[in-house]
């Protein structure tokens, strides 16, 4: 069965400073891998998922097979980027049904 | 348009009595998705909708727990003789149903609280 891990339940930084949220997963094969997002009062949504090798606010996160991690990351944290993080996973060539892990609540310092 | 809506918004109910949750998808969207979201537990898949194919129920914690999606469209997530460990926020989110990376979109979640 698959399995994601968020290592850090909480993460802080000072704003302009880098900022990484970890995640690995396992999973027999190669999973298709998604962070999600939820700001405070508002609901969960999609920042990035792998396969659109995208940059979204700045965030980028790079699929390493080998360590099956999956680590968000931004060089410049800003205030509004504190929230509540999720990655997650779903096996290819499914209906994209997610698992998650656990969660990181990040909180960026002026 | 409108995004994924649930109601009601906040439930609170005495252990033993059944509830019921409403899920109203995005127009158009075929795929359905229900997820729980507790301090124990994180983010759980509950049970998933796809068009008029038999729904997966895999996720769902109990027999307690029963879902039905009519016409296509709307679903409800029926908990039955609820126990404190129903408390949680759930969760649905609807997409377009044409693969497995489509973005799932969340409505802002039922919070269910089990006195």
């Amino acid at each position: 069965a698959q399995r994601v891990t968020q290592p850090e339940k909480l993460l802080s930084v000072f704003k302009g400073a880098p900022v990484e949220l970890k995640c690995n997963y396992s999973y027999s094969g190669s999973p298709e891998l998604f962070w999600y997002v939820q700001y405070s009062r508002q609901r969960l949504q999609l920042l990035l998922r792998h396969i659109s090798r995208e940059s979204i606010k700045g965030f980028t996160a790079d699929l390493n097979k080998g360590e099956t991690s999956f680590h968000l990351k931004k060089p410049f944290a800003q205030e509004e980027d504190s929230a509540m993080y999720y990655c997650a996973l779903t096996p290819p060539l499914s209906y994209g049904k997610l698992t998650f892990g656990q969660g990181t609540i990040l909180t960026v310092h002026p | 348009g409108a995004g994924v809506s649930q109601s009601p918004s906040n439930k609170v109910t005495e252990k033993g009595k059944d509830v019921e949750l409403r899920c109203d998808p995005i127009s158009g969207h075929t795929a359905l998705y229900w997820y729980r979201q507790s301090l124990g537990q994180g983010l759980e898949f509950l049970i998933y909708f796809q068009g008029n194919s038999a729904p997966d129920k895999s996720g769902l914690p109990s027999d307690r727990f029963s879902a039905e999606r009519t016409g296509g469209s709307v679903s409800t997530l029926t908990i039955q003789r609820t126990q404190q460990e129903d408390s949680a926020v759930y969760l649905c989110a609807s997409s377009s149903g044409q693969g497995t990376t489509d973005t799932q979109y969340f409505g802002p979640g039922t919070r269910l609280t089990v006195l």
